[in-house]
């Protein structure tokens, strides 16, 4: 079936550490791919996406690369700020499954101390 | 330009209760989604919703939960006889299209409606 793993938090880094958070991911037929941030008491915003194999989704620092080979969408950040403590979400909206119907992992609460 | 709008943003009912909550899309879009967030896990797909028809509910429970989108007004998602499982923020979110073929666009999510059951 389809679904989303993604690495279980939470994680803590210090202020400029590097950021990586592991999502893969279960689909039928060519998924769009998404990571979402929720900010503490606030609904999700869309961080950034990918469309099809190698695409690369990049915003506010943050890159993901699409690699169909190894069904993965990881999600990178070369300097984190504290600014940057949230829960992360990836997630695929397939186009063989429910019509709009986006899958999401678990979450990744990020933690980044000054 | 407002985005997607959840009201109430927090909802305490007693066990037995009705809750209803409260969503309106962004301007220009016509499909609405409901999710739901249970503490420590991601969201969980509910119902899809266009206007005055449900498209797929195949993430509802099968009693006690119903949602609607009608021609004029909010959607709304309604949980009758609430339990304590129910507590969960329930979310919201909206695009212009649902299936463009192409898919290459995220939802705009609500803030969210915070609802807890004592």
């Amino acid at each position: 079936g389809n679904s989303v793993t993604q690495m279980e938090g939470p994680v803590t880094l210090s202020e400029e550490a590097f950021l990586t958070i592991n999502c893969t991911y279960t689909a039928t037929g060519y998924p769009s791919l998404f990571w979402y941030v929720q900010y503490p008491g606030e609904g999700l915003q869309l961080l950034l996406k990918a469309t099809k194999a190698d695409d690369k989704g990049s915003n506010k620092g943050f890159e993901a690369t699409y690699r169909k080979e190894t069904t993965s969408f990881h999600l990178e950040k070369g300097s984190v700020q504290v600014s940057d403590s949230a829960v992360y979400f990836c997630a695929h909206k397939n186009y063989g499954g429910s019509q709009g119907n986006l899958i999401f992992g678990k979450g990744t609460k990020l933690s980044v101390k000054p | 330009n407002a985005g997607v709008m959840q009201n109430p943003r927090h909802l305490v009912r007693r066990r037995g209760q009705e809750a209803r909550l409260r969503c309106s899309p962004m301007k220009g879009h016509s499909h609405v989604y409901w999710y739901r967030q249970l503490p420590e896990e991601g969201l969980k797909f509910m119902v899809y919703l266009q206007k005055e028809n449900i498209i797929d509910e195949s993430g509802m429970p099968k009693e006690r939960f119903s949602a609607e989108f009608p021609k004029e007004g909010p959607s709304i998602l309604r949980i009758q006889q609430v339990v304590r499982g129910d507590s969960a923020a329930y979310f919201c979110a909206s695009s212009p299209s649902g299936f463009s073929g192409q898919g290459n666009y995220g939802y705009t999510f609500g803030s969210g409606t915070r609802l807890t059951v004592v």
